[in-house]
């Protein structure tokens, strides 16, 4: 088990630049979820998969914001056209779904984004 | 719907006495709840979780917590705090349907003074 990784761990970009971050979950999980934490709160959830199928993205903050899971192995999420209030870490989790109830997120060490 | 609150955005101790980080959740459903610890520059690690079967729940580093659903309250405690366990702590709520995505409260800096 070597746990939840993500790629980059820092990102600068310039405003209106597009970013794309990359999440690696655990091998075995099924779930993947990804949330914001801005400075001085907790993480937000945004949005999140079980397998390839993207099951919730209402909460992804605005259509410049996407994400996929292709093979439902790593996922990615992107930003288009970034703004300065982008700026925050961007957190990845996963987990071993099964219909027993709420399991364990594991989180990835996350992506600092700045944009200046 | 779900969320939680956390009582004391900073709580200082002094090494050696006793921990108490406080959190209030709500919830329409059955909830699952979860403490986290966050570290400068590490990533969100589980402590402990709730689910339904034990009302006082044991976790890693010597923490633990109570499930009081008359007071709707999850608060964290440890009997003698160590220079480690300064980091961010949150308490955090889970649904049993749909998504189980998490809803984090708004932290706890936990200071431990030498």
């Amino acid at each position: 088990d070597t746990g939840v990784s993500q790629d980059p761990r820092h990102k600068i970009t310039k405003r209106g630049q597009n970013v794309t971050f990359r999440c690696d979950p655990i091998s075995e999980h099924n779930r993947l979820y990804w949330y914001r934490q801005t400075l001085g709160q907790g993480p937000e959830f945004l949005t999140y998969f079980q397998n390839e199928a993207q099951l919730e993205k209402s909460r992804l903050l605005s259509d410049r914001f996407s994400a996929e899971r292709p093979k439902g192995s790593f996922s990615t999420l992107e930003i288009q056209r970034t703004e300065q209030g982008d700026s925050a870490m961007y957190l990845c989790a996963s987990s071993l779904w099964s219909s027993g109830g709420p399991v364990t997120q594991y989180f990835g060490p996350g992506t600092r984004l700045l944009v200046l | 719907a779900q969320s939680v609150t956390q009582l004391d955005s900073h709580v200082s101790v002094s090494e050696g006495t006793p921990v108490l980080l406080r959190c209030n959740y709500s919830s329409s459903y059955s909830p699952s709840l979860f403490w986290y610890v966050q570290h400068p520059n590490k990533g969100l690690q589980l402590l402990l979780k709730y689910t339904s079967a034990a009302t006082l729940v044991k976790g890693i580093n010597g923490f633990e917590a109570e499930f009081k659903k008359s007071e709707t309250s999850f608060h964290l405690t440890k009997p003698s705090a160590h220079m480690s366990d300064a980091a961010e702590y949150f308490c955090v709520v889970s649904v049993e349907t749909g998504a189980n995505n998490l809803f984090f409260g708004t932290g706890t800096r936990l200071t431990v003074i030498p």
